[in-house]
C-alpha cells in the first residue's frame, strides 16, 4: 500500500499565485486533514472532511479552500499565496474517528512564497 | 481548549541509555493518545497508539504509557541508538471535536 500520498515535495511560489496541493490516500479511510506546521510551532489543522461531499473547517482555514469529490482524494487550494502561507503541509487520514483509530500522514509538501 | 505539552523540548544522550519523553495535557476527555517520530525533512511516522482506556502499548525498544485522569504520557525508549535521533510528537485525539491535537514535539539526539 502506497498509504497517503502527497504531491508535490517542493513548490516555490510568487506572491498572489494560486495552487493546488495534492492528496490521495489507497487505504479507503473515510477523514482526511491538512494541517500546516511552522518552525517551532507544531502542526495547526487547516480543513478536514469526514467523507466525501463533507469539508469543515479547522483553526487556520484562511486562505485554503477544500474540496472532497471522492474517498481517495483531498486537494488543498491556495488561492492569492501570501508569504505567511510558507510552511510545510501534510495531509492526514484516519479511517474513522473515535479511540480505535489512529492518523496516517503523507511526506509533506514544502511551500515557499516569495 | 485543549493544550498539549513536551517537556523536554531538546535531548541529548550517549548511545545506550534508557530514556523518557514527557506529555502532559490538559483536558483528559480524549479518545486515544498517538506518538510520532519525524525526521528533519520528513513525514510523521506513527510509533504508538493508546486508547484512553489503555494503560500501555509496547514496540520494540518503545513503551508508552497513559495516565488519562493525570494528563500525563510517557515515551520509555530503551537501550537508545543514534538511529533513534529525531523530534518525537505526540497527539492527543479530542473526546469532543475528535480533532488531533499536537504538542510542540521533544528532539531527540543520540550521540556515538
Amino acid at each position: 500500500n502506497a498509504g497517503v500520498t502527497q504531491t508535490p515535495k517542493f513548490r516555490i511560489l510568487k506572491i498572489g499565485q494560486s495552487m493546488t496541493l495534492q492528496c490521495t490516500q489507497d487505504m479507503n479511510h473515510n477523514y482526511m486533514y491538512w494541517y500546516r506546521q511552522d518552525p517551532g510551532m507544531g502542526l495547526k489543522l487547516i480543513y478536514y472532511s469526514v467523507g466525501a461531499g463533507i469539508t469543515d473547517k479547522g483553526e487556520v482555514p484562511n486562505g485554503y479552500n477544500v474540496s472532497r469529490s471522492t474517498t481517495e482524494d483531498f486537494p488543498l487550494r491556495l488561492e492569492l499565496a501570501a508569504p505567511s502561507q510558507t510552511s510545510v503541509y501534510f495531509c492526514a487520514s484516519s479511517y474513522a474517528g473515535g479511540a480505535n483509530y489512529g492518523y496516517t500522514f503523507g511526506s509533506g509538501t514544502r511551500l515557499t512564497v516569495v | 481548549k485543549q493544550e498539549v505539552t513536551q517537556i523536554p523540548a531538546a535531548l541529548s544522550v550517549p548511545e545506550g541509555e534508557n530514556l523518557v519523553l514527557n506529555c502532559s495535557f490538559t483536558d483528559s476527555a480524549i479518545y486515544n493518545l498517538q506518538w510520532f517520530r519525524q525526521d528533519p525533512g520528513k513525514g510523521l511516522t506513527s510509533l504508538l497508539l493508546i486508547q484512553s482506556s489503555q494503560r500501555e502499548q509496547t514496540s520494540g525498544r518503545l513503551n508508552a504509557s497513559l495516565d488519562k485522569s493525570s494528563g500525563r504520557s510517557t515515551l520509555y525508549i530503551a537501550a537508545s541508538q543514534p538511529g533513534d535521533s529525531a523530534t518525537y510528537l505526540c497527539a492527543v485525539r479530542q473526546g469532543d471535536t475528535d480533532k488531533l491535537i499536537f504538542g510542540t514535539g521533544t528532539r531527540l539526539q543520540v550521540f556515538p
